[in-house]
């Protein structure tokens, strides 16, 4: 049980261009769902904290024009990268909490997102 | 001072070592616990969740948590190859579902 499932889980892109990222919790409902990104032999980034139904928190420095996130349901989230530049070339990673879970800090993963920004 | 400092190794050890992983933080109001896996271009895993000082062992897997000392532990008995991969500590606070990272340690299970 438990499964988060995220895709694509690659992506290469041309410079300008935006994508879309899906986050889904497959047998259970999220009330928060947190997007991270992953530079290489790097710790995982929060970039920002989405509840169903309301605006995303972004942590300080990440561009909230830039990186759009919406979690119109309990079961799916997702994060648009609007036009990416190669900078932004990163493994972008979803975790969702359990709705009624009581464990704080206890999330499960998606398997991540190699996004390519050429 | 970061909050949560972790030797990113690398580690590499025979196969059937005993593997010492560990991380220190530095607020003392940190309560929860956990250690992630990952391997190599995959999301985390959730090896392990503490909340008290103390050992809590699953199987190959013991972690050990030293509040007075903030000072966190994830032993593996045995270790397997499968076991290569990197290993993330993680910590909050409170309700709090927002997690602080240490950098992870990559480990190598040598056959």
């Amino acid at each position: 049980g438990a499964v988060v499932s995220q895709h694509p889980s690659r992506v290469i892109c041309k410079s300008g261009t935006s994508v879309k990222i899906e986050c889904r919790s497959l047998d259970f409902q999220a009330t928060t769902m947190f997007w991270y990104r992953q530079f290489p032999k790097q710790s995982l980034m929060l970039m920002a904290t989405s509840n169903e139904g309301s605006k995303a928190t972004y942590e300080q420095g990440v561009e909230k024009d830039k990186f759009l996130i919406n979690h119109a349901s309990l079961t799916l989230s997702t994060l648009t990268v609007t036009s990416a530049h190669p900078e932004d070339s990163s493994f972008y990673i979803c975790s969702a909490r359990m709705l009624g879970g009581r464990e704080p800090g206890k999330l499960f993963f998606g398997s991540g997102t190699q996004l390519s920004v050429l | 001072q970061k909050e949560v400092e972790q030797d990113p190794g690398p580690l590499s050890v025979p196969e059937g070592a005993i593997v010492s992983l560990n991380c220190t933080y530095s607020n003392s109001a940190f309560q929860y616990f956990m250690w992630y896996r990952q391997y190599s271009r995959k999301g985390p895993e959730l090896l392990m969740y503490t909340y008290s000082s103390g050992n809590k062992e699953d199987g190959r897997f013991t972690a050990q948590v030293d509040k007075s000392s903030k000072y966190i532990s994830l032993f593996i008995r045995d270790s397997q190859p499968s076991d290569s991969a990197t290993y993330l500590c993680a910590i909050t606070w409170g309700s709090n579902y927002k997690l602080t990272f240490g950098k992870g340690t990559l480990l190598t299970v040598n056959p």
